[in-house]
């Protein structure tokens, strides 16, 4: 059971090129999020999705597209990417039904933009 | 919005010695509480949550109780081991899909 898996591990950008980072999960899991990290700081959310075809924004969604076409993937698109955008992203994904389930976390993608 | 208020650290701690790492937390309503660590060049972890007031969530010798009135969701410890050394985060969830809205992580390094 690989859980949530991420790739690539670390990469690094020019100013202004375009990536895709790849996030997929093999626990059936409707739920999947997008956060950002940054030195010393908090995990912000990018972006949300409920399920197959349905995504929303979070708390920093600019700089930033996703998809969600199926249940198990759902890739983060950086286009034009800036300074700012330096970052470890994490992927994560969870359950539905009930409520307060646990968040599973990939190992997450550093990614430095210069 | 909803936020959490973590104590700073970093935290360096001999081995046995106990531990405590303050969080508190703003929101609407009573929401589900957890503890993440983060071990060194992986992602986060559940350590622990607690889902309403009163709750004590526990987990490796880990325990939080859920204090509605002070709004807090302090970790502790009793005697912390050098494996223990990690990043630890207190969220909170909230919202349609259930976001978690995370402090700003503490720090620990226990010594031998």
């Amino acid at each position: 059971n690989a859980g949530v898996t991420q790739t690539p591990k670390f990469r690094i950008l020019k100013i202004g090129q375009s990536m895709t980072l790849q996030c997929t999960q093999d626990m059936n899991h409707n739920y999947m999020y997008w956060y950002r990290q940054d030195p010393g700081m908090g995990l912000k959310l990018i972006y949300y999705s409920v399920g197959a075809g349905i995504t929303d924004k979070g708390e920093v969604p600019n700089g930033y597209n996703v998809s969600r076409s199926t249940t198990e993937d759902f890739p983060l698109r950086l286009e034009l990417a800036a300074p700012s955008q330096t970052s470890v992203y994490f992927c994560a994904s969870s359950k539905t039904g009930g409520f307060s389930y646990e968040q599973y976390f990939g190992p997450g993608t550093r990614l430095t933009v210069t | 919005g909803d936020s959490v208020t973590q104590m700073e650290g970093p935290v360096t701690l001999s081995e046995e010695a106990c531990l405590t790492i303050n969080c508190t937390y703003t929101a609407t309503g009573y929401p589900s509480l957890f503890w993440y660590v983060q071990y060194p060049g992986e992602g986060l972890q559940l350590l622990l949550k607690a889902t309403k007031a009163d709750d004590k969530g526990s987990n490796k010798g880990f325990e939080a109780t859920y204090r509605k009135e002070t709004t807090s969701f302090h970790l502790e410890k009793g005697s912390v081991q050098v494996s223990d050394s990690a990043v630890y985060f207190c969220a909170l969830e909230s919202g349609s899909a259930r976001q978690l809205t995370f402090g700003s992580g503490t720090q620990l390094t226990v010594l031998p």
